[in-house]
């Protein structure tokens, strides 16, 4: 099955720009999705086919995809940014459809 | 705007069935091309899919949990449910409820919105 492979942790100070990267075997040709979790809460969508936003997200958070690299980047880093952030692909090729990383915790220094 | 809700016992004893409901809310399971899906996360750890099901019935297990796991569909409740049988230790989790959206010219999939999530302790 595919695997989705994220840096367990991240660190950036307020103000600041932070960039979590999802690898994956020509993750490029898939559609990335990023995932946000505070502690306690469920997993909110920030990011979905790549780099459109949903509504209510704001326009801090982007993602880019290409070759083997998806990135996830939160410009102007707040304090309530600090939480864990998934990737996840849907792989039309398996029967392990929904794909998730292991997920990154940023902190906010 | 569509809401999910996590319901069932908060503890489940070694070998039993663990059986939960989702409820939808704010519209109708059966309209759009949706798909409802189970995800669970262990204390600490990350995200696991668990199944899917369409509202024709048709439904898609994780691999690793297919031999255990039942999910169904009641639209007349607008509600889903999990099973999943001879549960262990290993089966305790936070059990979330989602709203699959496809795109399949696209392959092309994503959860939005989830369910708040329940705690499913499976000790004797």
């Amino acid at each position: 099955s595919y695997v989705l492979t994220q840096p367990p942790s991240v660190s950036v100070a307020p103000g600041q720009t932070a960039r979590i990267t999802c690898g994956g075997n020509n993750i490029g040709s898939k559609s990335v999705h990023w995932y946000q979790q505070k502690p306690g809460q469920a997993p909110v969508l920030v990011v979905y086919d790549d780099s459109d936003r949903p509504s209510g997200i704001p326009e801090r958070f982007s993602g880019s995809n290409s070759g083997n690299t998806a990135t996830l980047t939160i410009s102007r880093v707040e304090a309530g940014d600090e939480a864990d952030y998934y990737c996840q692909v849907w792989d039309s090729s398996s029967d392990l459809n929904w794909v998730f990383g292991g997920g990154t915790k940023l902190t906010v220094l | 705007q569509v809401q999910l809700q996590e319901s069932g016992p908060g503890l489940v004893k070694p070998s039993q069935t663990l059986s939960l409901t989702c409820t939808v809310s704010g519209g109708s399971i059966s309209s759009g091309s949706y798909y409802w899906s189970w995800i669970r996360q262990p204390a600490g750890k990350g995200l696991e899919w668990i199944g899917r099901i369409y509202t024709s019935g048709s439904t898609n297990y994780n691999p690793s949990l297919k031999s255990r796991v039942t999910i169904s569909v009641d639209t007349s409740k607008n509600q889903f449910s999990l099973k999943l049988s001879s549960v262990t230790a290993a089966d305790t989790a936070v059990y979330y409820c989602a709203r699959a959206i496809v795109v399949v010219p696209a392959a092309s999939g994503w959860f939005d919105p989830w369910g708040q999530g329940t705690l499913v302790t499976v000790s004797s």
